[in-house]
């Protein structure tokens, strides 16, 4: 498969616990997303990295929230201490180089965090 | 602040009816927008478009763009059961490559 692939797929959780996701994103991509959807809403931007640089950051986001893309390839979202409003579906999404489709984005399959 | 708003928010048709599904937009820098079918899963890509008046077209669905009135409109004809979703508008801005979505337009086809 060479989609984007999220792990794991679904993370129960208590409050207060850290919870680390990983995603793999298409292997010639070197723009990759993390986004948090709630029901109802759609997918709100977390952060971006550039091969290894992380470009941008919502300034939304708690400093709970931190995301590594080391070697340029896989990146992880880590939330600590989570609490409930943290429940969520994490989507990663990835783009690829240079030309018009370029800004094609195609999402993985999330990774739905329940927090109780 | 950059916005994208869809409407309706909810819309309920019959097997066979022609639907249009809308997306304004008030960004700097725009670049692109895309529109992605979203069912109990992740967003799958349908459309990207980048310039006026170019109609994109796959199967029984459709896009235009116009950036003179700062919109798009999503087409889709012959409505199926498979076609109940929600479907999602997002904008790209250029420089930043940062994507915006519209809280997205909830679509039932009833057979």
């Amino acid at each position: 498969d060479t989609g984007v692939s999220q792990d794991p797929r679904h993370k129960i959780t208590k409050r207060g616990q850290n919870v680390t996701f990983r995603c793999d994103p298409i292997s010639e991509h070197n723009r990759l997303y993390w986004y948090r959807q709630t029901l109802g809403q759609g997918p709100e931007f977390l952060t971006y990295f550039q091969n290894e640089a992380q470009l941008e950051k919502s300034r939304l986001l708690s400093d709970r929230f931190s995301a590594e893309r080391p070697k340029g390839s896989f990146s992880t979202l880590e939330i600590q201490r989570t609490e409930q409003g943290d429940s969520a579906m994490y989507l990663c999404a990835s783009t690829g180089l240079a030309g018009p489709s370029s800004y094609e984005q195609y999402f993985g399959p999330g990774t739905r965090l329940t927090v109780t | 602040e950059d916005k994208v708003v869809q409407s309706p928010l909810s819309l309920v048709v019959h097997e066979g009816d022609t639907v249009t599904l809308n997306c304004s937009y008030e960004v700097t820098n725009f670049r692109s927008l895309l529109w992605y079918k979203q069912e109990k899963k992740a967003p799958t890509f349908l459309f990207m478009l980048t310039s006026s008046g170019i109609e994109k077209k796959s199967g029984r669905l459709s896009s235009i763009l116009d950036k003179k009135e700062l919109f798009s409109i999503l087409n889709i004809t012959a409505t199926q059961t498979g076609d109940s979703a929600v479907y999602l508008c997002a904008v790209v801005t250029s420089g930043t490559y940062k994507y915006i979505f519209g809280t997205g337009t909830r679509l039932k086809v009833l057979a």
